[in-house]
């Protein structure tokens, strides 16, 4: 099984719905993290979370919520979505300050 | 001005070559360096830190210049399997140690 597991791997929904991406790790990191990456732009920080009590914004945290239900468990909420959310989300946790990070396999989200 | 710049490619080699990629940070709060790899539509994954003395893994040499603000990824010898998109990477210890991301380079070794 993977380190840090993404579901779904790939959502096609229409504009104005409630999606919900989920994010669970076993590696045992408190830092949890979520990107989109859109071409040209790379990889842009969502939200982040270094504890379960511990939820910041990124710099793009507009339209999206997140909830940190456990030390494993980190999900992101597209509360209204809308199609320039289109894009490749990915979660990552990292084990301390200065390490680097160990990405899931992304979710290819389509907003229609 | 971007915190992260990078290179714009996409750098086409043939295979052998030697290739070269280049990137400036603007946060001198940054402490710690990366490279990552990012194949097509797949995950980002390290490919190694950046050290200041410079270090070597393989066919790889990455570069540190704290001073200039300036990181560098070597590749010698290019294989096919090196095609892929290089991500230049800094951590910024003062924000609690986020990553921000280059926009990434695209390198493709044709035979």
């Amino acid at each position: 099984d993977a380190d840090v597991t993404q579901t779904p791997r790939n959502r096609i929904t229409k504009t104005g719905k409630r999606i919900m991406l989920e994010c669970s790790q076993t590696k045992g990191h408190d830092r949890m993290y979520w990107y989109r990456q859109d071409p040209g732009l790379g990889l842009r920080l969502i939200y982040y979370s270094f504890d379960v009590k511990d939820i910041n914004k990124g710099e793009i945290s507009d339209g999206y919520s997140v909830s940190r239900q456990a030390q494993a468990k980190f999900s992101l909420s597209l509360e209204s979505a809308i199609p320039n959310q289109t894009a490749l989300y990915f979660c990552a946790t990292s084990a301390t300050a200065n390490y680097g990070y160990t990405f899931g396999s992304g979710t290819r989200l389509t907003v229609v | 001005r971007k915190e992260v710049e990078q290179d714009p490619g996409p750098f086409n080699v043939p295979e052998g070559a030697t290739v070269a990629f280049n990137c400036t940070y603007s946060n001198s709060a940054s402490q710690s360096f990366f490279w990552y790899r990012q194949d097509c539509r797949k995950e980002p994954k390290l490919l190694m830190s950046v050290y200041s003395s410079g270090n070597e893994d393989g066919r790889f040499t990455a570069q540190l210049n704290r001073a200039s603000q300036y990181i560098s990824l070597l590749i010698r010898d290019s294989k096919l399997s090196d095609s892929a998109t290089y991500l230049c990477v800094v951590n910024l210890w003062n924000q609690g140690g986020k990553l921000i991301f280059g926009q990434g380079t695209e390198l493709s070794v044709k035979p």
